[in-house]
């Protein structure tokens, strides 16, 4: 089935500094979406990319569709304390004629103040 | 976007034993969408609810262990059955094609 290879799997950073993490697979997508997990909590989207080579920034964050559509990025910059968490990709596919998501295995952020 | 209430957001329970999720949405929805995410993992999907279909399930999912039910468009449950401690994990409910999640249930079997 499709995997989506996310890296890296952990990060410490100090705040202030930028942040790039990236998601691979052998497989085509059609949207890429990137979501932050708090501890306790489900899943909120930050970005979504719906066209390959699109670029979309939210607030500090930017994302891109990568060209092939196996591949997107997350940036952070600036990052803050409030950062910290588990940042998930998940590329949407359509399978059997209905949609579904496939997610990364995540990565966690430590931001030190 | 629409905004889930999911219950309850934890609970601890005997092997053997069944727990029913429950997913309130404030907006009528298609399609909902159950997952389970193991601890430090990532999430899988577990099936598909539909109003007024059976749920599609995932490979590696059975009705029989995760039964599910969506009598409206705007709540489903999810059945965790005879429980074993490999079913401790963390199961969240999601609409708006995977835009929203709800917060979430942590099960711990013992």
């Amino acid at each position: 089935g499709q995997q989506l290879n996310q890296s890296p799997q952990s990060m410490f950073i100090q705040e202030g500094e930028d942040v790039s993490m990236n998601c691979t697979s052998s497989s085509i997508f059609n949207t890429w979406l990137w979501y932050k997990q708090d501890p306790g909590e489900g899943p909120v989207l930050l970005i979504a990319l719906y066209k390959a080579g699109e670029l979309t920034s939210n607030g500090r964050l930017t994302a891109q569709f990568g060209i092939t559509r196996k591949d997107s990025f997350l940036n952070i910059s600036a990052s803050i304390p409030s950062d910290v968490g588990i940042y998930f990709c998940a590329g949407r596919i359509t399978q059997g004629g209905s949609e579904k998501l496939v997610f990364g295995k995540g990565t966690k952020l430590t931001v030190n103040p | 976007s629409a905004v889930i209430s999911q219950k309850p957001s934890r609970d601890i329970c005997q092997r053997g034993t069944s727990l029913t999720i429950q997913c309130q949405v404030d907006s009528q929805v298609t399609m909902m969408f159950w997952y389970r995410q193991q601890p430090g993992q990532s999430l899988t999907l577990i099936a598909t609810a539909n109003q007024g279909s059976e749920a599609t399930y995932e490979s590696g999912f059975v009705i029989d262990k995760f039964p599910i039910s969506r009598p409206n468009l705007t709540f489903s449950t999810l059945t965790v059955s005879n429980m074993s401690p490999e079913d401790s994990s963390i199961y969240l409910c999601s609409v708006d094609s995977g835009y929203t999640f709800g917060s979430g249930t942590r099960l711990t079997v013992v």
